[in-house]
Parts: C-alpha cells; sequence; structure tokens
C-alpha cells in the first residue's frame, strides 16, 4: 500500500535559518505529491504540490522536488521566520483516469517551531 | 469565494452516544472527503463521497457513516461513541474532473469523548 515516511521532529531553528524536512514515499505507478501546513488551532493548508517527477513545487519561499528516483518530496526553505512555525505534513494522492478521486496518503507531520 | 466549511467547531459527548458533523464544499466542487487527525498524529482518510455515494473507504469500522446531499455537502455520522473516537475531523473538497489530486481542507470539528 501507499505511505509516507517524514522526518523525526520536533524542529527547532533559530530565525533565518534554513530549513529541511525529509519526505519519502512508497507508491505504486506515479503519485501526485503535496505539502499540507497546520498552524495551532486550524484546518490543513496546501503549502505546495508536485505532480509528476522532477516538478518543482513552491510557495511563500518554500520548495520541493519530486524525485522519482529517490521516492523523496523533501521541503526547503532558504531562512525561516516566527510565523512558519506550524505543523508540516507531507502527502500523496494518487489521480486516475483524468478524476481527482483517491485518498490523500499523510506522514505523520513534523513539528517545527522556529525562535527570534 | 467561500473555501469549506465545517459545523460545529467543538463537541462535547459522551460514550455510546451518536453524533452528525456537517461540512460544505467549496464552490465548483463536487467530491467531499473525510477525515480523523488524532493527537500529534496525521489524518487519516474515512471515506469519500461523490455523486451521493460513497466511492471509496478507509479502514474505518461500519459505525463510521456519510451522506452527501445533491448540492455536495455532506455529513459524517458516527453511532456508538468510544473513547478513541476523540479527534479533530477534517472534511476536504476537490473537483472530480480536471484536478490534480488537491483536495481543500475545512477548519475541522473538535470532537470529545467523555
Amino acid at each position: 500500500g501507499n505511505s509516507v515516511t517524514q522526518m523525526e521532529g520536533p524542529v527547532t531553528l533559530s530565525e533565518e535559518a534554513f530549513l529541511t524536512i525529509n519526505c519519502t514515499y512508497t507508491a505504486t505507478g506515479y503519485p501526485s505529491l503535496f505539502w499540507y501546513v497546520q498552524y495551532p488551532g486550524e484546518g490543513l493548508q496546501l503549502l505546495l504540490k508536485a505532480t509528476k517527477a522532477d516538478d518543482k513545487g513552491s510557495n511563500k519561499g518554500f520548495e520541493a522536488t519530486y524525485r522519482k528516483e529517490t521516492t523523496s518530496f523533501h521541503l526547503e526553505k532558504g531562512s525561516v521566520q516566527v510565523s512558519d512555525s506550524a505543523v508540516y505534513f507531507c502527502a500523496l494522492s494518487h489521480v486516475t483516469g483524468g478524476t481527482s478521486y483517491g485518498k490523500l496518503t499523510f506522514g505523520q507531520g513534523t513539528i517545527l517551531t522556529v525562535h527570534p | 469565494d467561500a473555501g469549506v466549511t465545517q459545523s460545529p467547531t467543538h463537541l462535547i459527548k459522551t460514550r455510546g452516544q451518536q453524533v452528525t458533523l456537517r461540512c460544505s464544499p467549496k464552490s465548483g466542487h463536487d467530491t467531499v472527503s473525510w477525515y480523523q487527525q488524532a493527537l500529534g498524529q496525521g489524518p487519516q482518510f474515512i471515506f469519500q463521497y461523490y455523486e451521493e455515494e460513497e466511492r471509496q473507504r478507509g479502514n474505518f469500522p461500519d459505525r463510521f457513516s456519510g451522506h452527501q446531499f445533491p448540492n455536495y455537502s455532506s455529513e459524517l455520522n458516527v453511532n456508538a461513541l468510544l473513547l478513541g473516537d476523540s479527534a479533530l475531523y477534517l472534511c476536504a473538497s476537490s473537483p472530480d474532473r480536471g484536478g490534480t489530486g488537491t483536495q481543500y481542507f475545512g477548519p475541522g470539528t473538535r470532537l470529545l469523548v467523555l
């Protein structure tokens, strides 16, 4: 079955530090890959996505590249801010036959805390 | 353009009771999925509704059931509540055609079972 594995957390950084959160996946075929972010007390927000190998998703200074050869989708940001403190989830979805149906399979989440 | 909305925001029930949670999808979306997120965990897929039918189901018991209405809104029902059902319940919507697998989430309903 499909699965997603994220690096163990929590991650604590100082403002302006470089961020990497590792994500690897197991899936058949060609899943779409996502990073979602969850701020305290809120639902999930889509941060970025990539739908095919070598695609790079980017948003708000965050980036992740779909690497099929290493089955990875690591999240990076060059300079984090206090406002980036949240829980980050890596996820995959299968898109088949032109439809979007298919569950999202999530990793366990990584808590990021950024100090001033 | 309203996003995904859910009600209620919080709910407290006792063991053995039944609960109904509600979701309105994002405008233009016809597919609704439900997820359970236990504290400190990633969301787990419960089921997905399209054209008023359950199209896909995760590993949840029959106590969890749902419904989708002609306007695409949806309900999640949980019978015979257990303490372990305490969690954040998330609804997500997506367009069935032309999508990329992206699902858009509501703020969730936090259920506490005592």
